[in-house]
């Protein structure tokens, strides 16, 4: 079965860390543009960051210097490390494909984060 | 980064057809953005609809279609079903980076 399976998420404390961990099955993650987006409590999506399969990346304002987007080609993963979080952080993040060479465009099912003391 | 625009609400009859827009801040909406129209449902994970302006992936309704319009990106539903309830989020691409649409709430009533 193709899809995305995203984990990592809990509770942590405002100016900690967290990585995010998105695992692909029927695909091949570095075939595929992937990005990760978030969605606040009863808000709209948010747009997190982006990495294209020349591994080239792409930050949204709000998060860079204190995200960073990576794969791992052997676990056939993508990974979100934050850094510095902030109560505003806190959502739902999700992993989702956006094409390229393995054409992929699913989404994961969520994984989320809450920023609280 | 850009802010882009869609409409927060529309409502479209059983049967009827309804467009939605995506507008830029930084000009006309182009190929060159390759627009997507994503779906959500409460309480559901998004999904992809249209993605590069006007293809559809495996899953999208015939009755769904996306176009350039007037500047904007548009989706178009013709012969709305209630199962087509959601919100729609709008997303484009500026060289590399990207940037949602505030979503638009379509009610089928």
């Amino acid at each position: 079965e193709v899809q995305l399976v995203e984990s990592g998420g809990g509770l942590i404390q405002p100016g900690g860390s967290l990585r995010l961990s998105c695992a692909a099955s029927g695909f091949t993650v570095s075939s595929n543009f992937m990005t990760w987006v978030r969605q606040a409590p009863g808000r709209g999506l948010d747009w997190v960051s982006v990495i294209y399969s020349g591994d080239s990346t792409y930050y949204a304002d709000s998060v860079k210097g204190r995200f960073t987007i990576s794969r791992d080609n052997s676990k056939n993963t993508l990974y979100l490390q934050m850094n510095s979080l902030r109560a505003e952080d806190t959502a739902v993040y999700y992993c989702a494909g956006l094409g390229g060479p393995a054409a992929y465009r699913g989404w994961g099912q969520g994984t989320l984060v809450t920023v609280s003391s | 980064q850009a802010v882009v625009t869609q409409e927060p609400s529309l409502t479209v009859s059983p049967g009827g057809t309804v467009t939605l827009t995506c507008g830029s801040s930084t000009g006309a909406v182009t190929s060159g953005h390759y627009p997507y129209w994503f779906q959500q449902k409460p309480g559901q994970a998004p999904r992809t609809l249209i993605y590069d302006t006007s293809n559809k992936h495996s899953w999208t309704p015939a009755r769904f279609s996306g176009s350039l319009l007037g500047g904007k990106a548009a989706l178009t539903l013709s012969g709305a079903q209630p199962e087509d309830e959601a919100e729609y989020y709008c997303f484009l691409s500026y060289s590399g980076a990207c940037v949602f649409g505030g979503g638009t709430k379509l009610t089928v009533l």
